[in-house]
């Protein structure tokens, strides 16, 4: 049972425009998001994070939106460059923070097109 | 810093083979993570270690095994290679207290 979901797999926007990434989660037990992003043929890298106390996180070109009644995240990057083409994966936390594991997504592959 | 560092960078087994791949930090961390990636299925959790001497399973484990005999590294072992372990392994690891996990660079492991 996929508590993390990513519902797309995949994702194209153009240079410039706003790329919008989605995640939804199924256990209210979950207390903080992360995204991390992949580049091919390297490992993850830890990107923006949100707790759920709060409902929007911001970091330069990348925005988390928590929508916790709908269970519901979103990654905003504005403006989307060729270079933020990658693998995302959403990640959640239980309660405690400092839990001893996270659940992936299965990640969404956003493609930037110059 | 190095960070999280992982040996072999690529490995290909014949069905039956063993190996041990080898994921070492510098960070002082104490939880150590394996994960898997395939295609479609995201990161899987196979083993992890919440300090020194200590491991526990995760969400695919089976056919793995590993051991934590030094804080600063953590080994995960085939003992008998099979074809379904084809795959993409990351290590990670991350403080007692924070939910960010550092992830290494991968080791792609086909078994023929």
């Amino acid at each position: 049972d996929q508590q993390v979901k990513q519902n797309s797999p995949s994702l194209s926007v153009q240079e410039g425009r706003i790329s919008i990434l989605n995640c939804d989660y199924t256990n209210s037990m979950f207390d903080y998001f992360l995204w991390y992003k992949k580049y091919p043929a390297e490992g993850p890298t830890f990107l923006i994070s949100i707790s759920s106390i709060k409902d929007k996180n911001e970091d330069g070109r990348f925005t988390v939106f928590l929508n916790k009644s709908a269970k519901h995240l979103s990654l905003h990057i504005v403006p989307s460059q060729p270079g933020d083409s990658a693998v995302y994966f959403c990640a959640a936390s239980f309660i405690p923070r400092g839990s001893e594991k996270l659940v992936f997504g299965k990640g969404t592959k956003l493609t930037v097109n110059p | 810093n190095a960070g999280v560092t992982q040996t072999p960078k690529f490995r290909v087994l014949k069905t039956g083979q063993s190996m041990t791949l080898l994921c070492a930090q510098d960070m002082n961390h104490e939880y150590m993570y394996w994960y898997r990636q395939d295609p479609g299925m995201g990161l899987r959790l196979i083993h992890y270690s919440v300090g020194e001497g200590t491991t526990a399973k995760g969400e695919v484990p089976d056919g793995y095994n590993v051991s934590r005999l030094k804080k600063q590294n953590f080994l995960l072992g085939l003992e008998s290679a099979a074809p379904s372990q084809t795959s993409v392994y990351f290590c990670a690891s991350k403080n007692r207290g924070s939910d960010t996990q550092y992830f290494g660079p991968g080791t792609r492991l086909t078994v023929l």
